[in-house]
């Protein structure tokens, strides 16, 4: 089993829709978790970061874990065509002694 | 100028020749990546450095190597290139946490570079 596994998609929506990317994991010790998005031929950006469980908002975009489940969501509201791109979790057990493990990326589409 | 530099941009190169992708930070940050990027392999670790004097394997280090020449520069080689080498190619950096705030942990990536081998 992989440490984290994400759904590579593609994810198609309408402009508007509420998307949900999701991750899971399998190492009980993660404690930092992120997003990155990645335009297309460009490097990844980091979207969103959090710690432990909980939820934290940023505009339209709102990142959830739930420790007990292993499993990490972000969610976009009222998507936009300039949201198409590809979207990477990551996360590391030990802040600053450890390196991030990636899932995949899922690539989400949203059509105008 | 962006944050993270790398060199060149794309890249062809045949079977058997040493290459050097070239990695260069005004971040200040101590921490510096290596990682390629397949199509449904997602990211993976080569290498890395904690600091100037720190070189670190990562997932898939065989057949690459790695030079640390100063705080904001750092270089991988590929000895003697194969096919299956090609990827797109991406350095990152970080800080080592030790200061406040929750972007200061993320990895700040650049540009990649798209390296072919024929």
């Amino acid at each position: 089993q992989k440490e984290v596994e994400q759904d590579p998609g593609p994810l198609s929506v309408p402009e508007g829709a509420i998307v949900s990317l999701n991750c899971t994991y399998s190492n009980s010790a993660f404690q930092y978790f992120m997003w990155y998005r990645q335009y297309s031929r460009k490097g990844p950006e980091l979207l969103m970061y959090t710690y432990s469980s909980g939820n934290k908002e940023d505009g339209r975009f709102t990142a959830q874990v739930d420790k007990s489940s292993k499993y990490i969501s972000l969610f976009i509201r009222d998507s936009q065509p300039s949201d198409s791109a590809t979207y990477l979790c990551a996360m590391s057990a030990i802040r600053g002694y450890s390196t991030l493990t990636f899932g995949k990326g899922t690539m989400l589409l949203v059509s105008p | 100028d962006a944050d993270v530099t790398q060199t060149p941009r794309n890249r062809i190169t045949k079977t058997g020749k040493r290459i050097m992708l070239e990695c260069s930070q005004t971040k200040g940050h101590d921490r510096m990546y290596w990682y390629r990027q397949d199509p449904g392999l997602g990211l993976r670790l080569i290498y890395y450095s904690f600091d100037v004097k720190d070189i670190n394997k990562g997932e898939i280090s065989d057949g690459y190597s790695v030079s640390r020449q100063a705080q904001a520069k750092f270089s991988l080689s590929l000895e003697s290139a194969i096919p299956n080498q090609t990827a797109l190619y991406f350095c990152a950096t970080s800080d080592s946490g030790a200061g406040t705030g929750s972007r200061v942990y993320g990895y700040t990536f650049g540009s990649g570079t798209r390296l072919t081998v024929v």
